[in-house]
């Protein structure tokens, strides 16, 4: 079972930033947050991760609370393209597989 | 750069029929997983290898699953005597696994119809 919950859903006004929460409240002190997105008709695509700093690379930034029970995947200036179902998955570095739960369904709208 | 490749994207087929879906994974990424997705639903874990060993199989892999990996390069995945439940998304997935930070790359999936 994912170890995660999220919103079911969400939306977002094209060029504002996209928030995106995840709890993650059972979380092993080993254990990795990971971010992945799932466009329509494509396999999942990664898209950040980290253990306990905040994170930010050229897709988005990953914002985890200092108790690690939560954490928040940013997108700065969303765009219709970043429409998508996005996965929080948390896993040991030595995990066997990721967890994938339901995720959210964000909508960018114009 | 090439990534995860899957063959075919598409499968349409008859109850009891037998069918092999194949994956080519990144080039020197030693781990390749299989996923299932169903509509709605996030993908779910089916089996894994490193190199050409299986190391876990899940419990929705029924016997009439079966993977190989047989040189630790491409993947098959075939479905025997097949059911109209197992209609799905099969991804394929591939990483380069040294311990931290492991990151799959997906490929486009093949879909599954069982008329």
């Amino acid at each position: 079972d994912a170890k995660t919950t999220q919103p079911t859903s969400m939306d977002c006004a094209e060029g504002r930033a996209a928030n995106l929460p995840c709890n993650h409240s059972t979380i092993s002190g080993n254990e990795y947050v990971y971010w992945y997105r799932q466009i329509h008709s494509q396999g999942p695509q990664y898209i950040i991760h980290g253990l306990k700093n905040n994170e930010t690379n050229e897709m988005a930034s990953l914002i985890i609370t200092e108790d690690r029970k939560s954490s928040t995947l940013i997108l700065p200036h969303a765009t219709l393209r970043d429409t998508a179902v996005y996965y929080c998955i948390v896993r040991a570095p030595y995990g066997q597989n990721f967890v994938f739960g339901p995720g959210t369904r964000l909508s960018v709208l114009p | 750069d090439t990534g995860v490749s899957q063959d075919p994207r598409h499968k349409i087929t008859k109850r009891g029929q037998n069918v092999t879906f194949r994956c080519d994974p990144i080039s020197e990424h030693n781990r390749l997983y299989w996923y299932r997705q169903t509509l709605g639903q996030g993908p779910e874990f089916l089996t894994y290898f490193q190199n050409e060993a299986q190391l876990e199989k899940s419990r929705l892999l029924s016997d009439r699953f079966s993977a190989e990996r047989p040189k630790g390069s491409f993947s098959t995945l075939e479905i025997q005597r097949t059911e109209q439940g197992d209609s799905a998304m099969y991804l394929c997935a591939s990483s380069l696994y040294r311990g931290r930070n492991e990151k799959l790359f997906f490929g486009s999936g093949t879909q599954l119809s069982v008329l």
